[in-house]
């Protein structure tokens, strides 16, 4: 069964640290990959997708892709207690995505 | 995400009866995936539909549960005998078929509570 996990957290950071955030799949043959942000109650927001190996960068955001370690990870940089949320990887697998469970995220004022 | 669509936000069933939710696309979007989402857990796939086709429905439980595209109107989920065991929020996504990458933006999704 092809799967994402992630660490269910909550990871807990002071404001203004880089918050790193990682996920493993196992499907070799997901080419895509995205990082969702939920808050509570909300529906996923997507933040960052990744289709190649390296770091892709956006803002405060650097998502980077490991494809022959099957690695994915979000770095948020000076993160915000606005950024106190659930973030979900997902990995793509024959046109539909496939989540893992999410990583709570806590930014402490 | 301004969007896509989805309606009703809340809706409350009582077992045994029927439940109805509905998406439209973001425009110019013609797939349409749903995904339910359980209590503390995440998105889990259900179905993959485009306009008057349904493409990949293996996510779907095999009783009760069915989905439609038509060509004119929103997309349909559709509960019978609601348990509660239903009682989820459930989430419809679009992409665009020149993305060549599977971005889905997802709508803010219906709460099914069943009493």
């Amino acid at each position: 069964q092809k799967e994402v996990e992630q660490n269910s957290g909550p990871l807990s950071v002071p404001e203004g640290a880089i918050a790193s955030l990682n996920c493993t799949y196992s499907d070799r043959g997901s080419q895509s990959f995205f990082w969702y942000r939920q808050y509570s109650g909300k529906s996923p927001e997507l933040i960052m997708s990744i289709y190649s190996n390296g770091d892709k960068e956006d803002g405060r955001f650097t998502a980077q892709l490991n494809k022959a370690s099957q690695y994915v990870s979000l770095l948020i940089r000076d993160s915000q207690p606005s950024d106190s949320a659930t973030y979900l990887c997902a990995g793509d697998s024959s046109y539909k995505l496939i989540f893992g469970s999410g990583t709570r995220l806590l930014v402490r004022p | 995400n301004a969007g896509v669509m989805q309606n009703p936000r809340h809706l409350v069933r009582r077992r045994g009866q029927e439940a109805r939710l509905r998406c439209s696309p973001m425009k110019g979007h013609s797939h349409v995936y749903w995904y339910r989402q359980l209590p503390e857990e995440g998105l889990k796939f259900m179905v993959y539909l485009q306009k008057e086709n349904i493409i990949d429905e293996s996510g779907m439980p095999k009783e009760r549960f069915s989905a439609e595209f038509p060509k004119e109107g929103p997309s349909i989920l559709r509960i019978q005998q609601v348990v509660r065991g239903d009682s989820a929020a459930y989430f419809c996504a679009s992409y665009a078929t020149e993305s060549s990458y599977n971005e889905q933006f997802f709508g803010p999704g219906t709460r099914l509570t069943v009493l």
